[in-house]
């Protein structure tokens, strides 16, 4: 068991350009999740998967944000025309969803992509 | 926004100190977790708790779900320098089982 895995770890852009992350989440698992984090906040839900079919979206995520995951198994988050306000850490959790009970389903974190906006 | 109030907002404790951080909401949550965040990394769960009144240990670490679903407590005994970090509780919400954080509990711990 490797963990989730989040790829890059840091990316630094220019406002306005498109950035893409990755992240691998622990075998089996149904569920994948990601969240944004910014400086002295608790992570912020985002979006969610069950296999390859994105099931819910926060608000916060605008049209300028998109998630997949093609084949059930890793996910992309892209942002396109990014703004300083993206800055933040993006992490990705995955569980293994009904199958590992209902109620005791935990969340897995990956260690997070940290964005700077220039 | 946050519906998660946690306190302290940060502490500085000595090494051997017990530690009791508490977090607080005003509506009811049928599970509650805590989690623990070093710089730069994700957070790690710690303790979950998945019954009112339910007082759970994890070596040096005890939570407890309070009675009335909205608050928990943490507290961590004999606090050692790799204890410092940012401590988040936090509750599931909605059929995707969303995780919901607090506003976070900073520990420093001096030699």
């Amino acid at each position: 068991d490797t963990g989730v895995s989040q790829d890059p770890r840091h990316k630094i852009t220019k406002r306005g350009q498109n950035v893409t992350f990755r992240c691998d989440p622990i075998s089996e698992h149904n569920r994948l999740y990601w969240y944004r984090q910014t400086l002295g906040q608790g992570p912020e839900f985002l979006t969610y998967f069950q296999n390859e079919a994105q099931l819910e979206k926060s608000r916060l995520l605008s049209d300028r944000f998109s998630a997949e995951r093609p084949k059930g198994s890793f996910s992309t988050l892209e942002i396109q025309r990014t703004e300083q306000g993206d800055s933040a850490m993006y992490l990705c959790a995955s569980s293994l969803g009904l199958a590992g009970g209902v109620i005791s389903d935990t969340q897995y974190f990956g260690p997070g992509t940290r964005l700077t906006v220039l | 926004g946050q519906q998660l109030n946690q306190s302290p907002q940060s502490m500085f404790i000595q090494e051997g100190e017990d530690v009791s951080m508490n977090c607080t909401s005003s509506s009811i949550f049928n599970t509650w977790l805590w989690y623990k965040q070093d710089p730069g990394e994700g957070p790690v769960l710690l303790i979950a708790l998945y019954k009112a009144g339910e007082l759970t240990s994890n070596g040096r670490l005890t939570a407890q779900f309070g009675i009335t679903r909205k608050d928990s407590f943490l507290n961590i005994s004999a606090s050692i320098p790799s204890d410092v970090g940012i401590y988040f509780c936090a509750v599931r919400t909605g059929t995707a089982s969303k995780l919901t954080f607090g506003t976070g509990t900073r520990l420093q711990v001096t030699l």
